[in-house]
Parts: structure tokens; C-alpha cells; sequence
């Protein structure tokens, strides 16, 4: 059975940096895309980075470019996404996701970890 | 990157259909058959309906189904019932190898 639990949000001041974790159990981490997805409050999905089953390959939605880092280690079995300059409307529920079989496409959601970007 | 566009909400009445639009540009839906929908029940994390335009995971019900006609991709729902009862957001790859989703469509059963 597939698992994601996200974990490293909370509340955090503007500018400060801050790393979430995904641990990803139930299927064979090194052979699926991975994904970091936002909703802030009341808000729709955002998609923000995917990074390949081997971390060789990495995109990003124009609105974190440049500020957010995804990683993994395959080792651990776990997804990482380094914020940094942190803004206010980065508050957002933060879900990790993993790729359906062979697709391009998101099968499998954690349930997400709320950062608050807040002085 | 800019978000495919959907309506803000969909109503209908116990057994009826409805049908949810999702357009984009010839960049993304139109350019793939990577156009997947995903129900999200308040507090809780999304969950994969439709997947490659029209394909149903495992466990989803019949009554939901997917189409595509040019930049536009739709979601079906058929004998609605109250639990069909969610926001609902379509996804597609893009050509820059990105992924865009919907700006959201609240399904209301009356």
C-alpha cells in the first residue's frame, strides 16, 4: 500500500528557509517521478516541482524557480523540497506526490503539511 | 503557466449528469493525452479519477468519465449522488515538461 507522509511544516518567519521531508513507503521509491503540489487556504492546486526517479531530471512552475529546491535520496526513500525567502503567500498545505506508472501524470497524494509563512 | 481554466461551480440533482470543462492551449491539453481529474473532499488530500483523458483507476466508479476535444478536456459525472459532493481539478503535462492544474469546480448535489 502506497504512503506519503510529509512532514517538516509549521510556522516559519518571511525570508527564513525552511526543508520538507516526504517519507515514501509501499512501492519501489527509485523507479517513479516525484512532485511537491501547494494549496494555500481556500485556495486551488498549485503545482510547484517533479524531479525523475533518479533525481537527474528536475522542473519547476515559474513561481518558485529560483527559491525552491526538490531533491530526493533514494537511499532513504525520501522527497525533499528546500524553501528559501519565504513569503506570505507561500502559507500553504504542501503535498507530496508520486507519479502513476509510466506517466506523466499524479497518481498518489500524501496528506499534505501546512507551513505558515508568518512574522 | 498559466492554470487550465474550469468553472467555478457545477450543480445538479441526485441522478442527473453533469460535466465539468477544463480548457487550456495547444501547449498542454490540447498537445497530450495526459489530462488526468482528481475529487478532493474538504480537509483531505486529493484522489485520482481519470487519468491519460479517459482512463479510470482501479476502484473508481463508472459513473465518472472523460473526454478531450481539441484544448479542452471534460469530466462526465452520471447518476450523481450526494457523495460525487467535492471540488474537482483537472491536470495536464505540458511542453516544457511541467505539469499545470485547473482552477478548481465545486460540485454542488441540490
Amino acid at each position: 500500500q502506497v504512503q506519503l507522509v510529509e512532514s517538516g511544516g509549521g510556522v516559519v518567519q518571511p525570508g527564513r528557509p525552511l526543508r520538507l521531508s516526504c517519507a515514501a513507503s509501499g512501492f519501489t521509491f527509485n523507479t517513479f517521478g516525484m512532485h511537491w503540489v501547494r494549496q494555500a487556504p481556500g485556495k486551488g492546486l498549485e503545482w510547484m516541482a517533479v524531479i525523475s526517479h533518479d533525481g537527474s531530471d528536475k522542473y519547476y512552475a515559474d513561481s518558485v524557480k529560483g527559491r525552491f529546491t526538490i531533491s530526493r535520496d533514494n537511499s532513504r526513500n525520501t522527497l525533499y523540497l528546500q524553501t528559501n525567502s519565504l513569503r506570505a503567500e507561500d502559507t500553504a498545505v504542501y503535498y507530496c506526490a508520486k507519479d502513476w506508472t509510466a506517466r506523466p501524470e499524479i497518481e498518489h497524494w500524501g496528506q499534505g503539511t501546512l507551513v505558515t509563512v508568518s512574522s | 503557466q498559466s492554470a487550465l481554466t474550469q468553472p467555478a461551480s457545477v450543480s445538479g440533482s441526485p441522478g442527473q449528469s453533469i460535466a465539468i470543462s477544463c480548457t487550456g492551449t495547444s501547449s498542454d491539453v490540447g498537445a497530450y493525452n495526459y489530462v488526468s481529474w482528481y475529487q478532493q473532499q474538504p480537509g483531505k488530500a486529493p484522489k485520482l479519477m481519470i487519468y491519460d483523458v479517459s482512463n479510470r483507476p482501479s476502484g473508481v466508479s463508472d459513473r465518472f468519465s472523460g473526454s478531450k476535444s481539441g484544448n479542452t478536456a471534460s469530466l462526465t459525472i452520471s447518476g450523481l449522488q450526494a457523495e460525487d459532493e467535492a471540488d474537482y481539478y483537472c491536470s495536464s503535462y505540458t511542453s516544457s515538461a511541467t505539469r499545470v492544474f485547473g482552477t478548481g469546480t465545486k460540485v454542488t448535489v441540490l
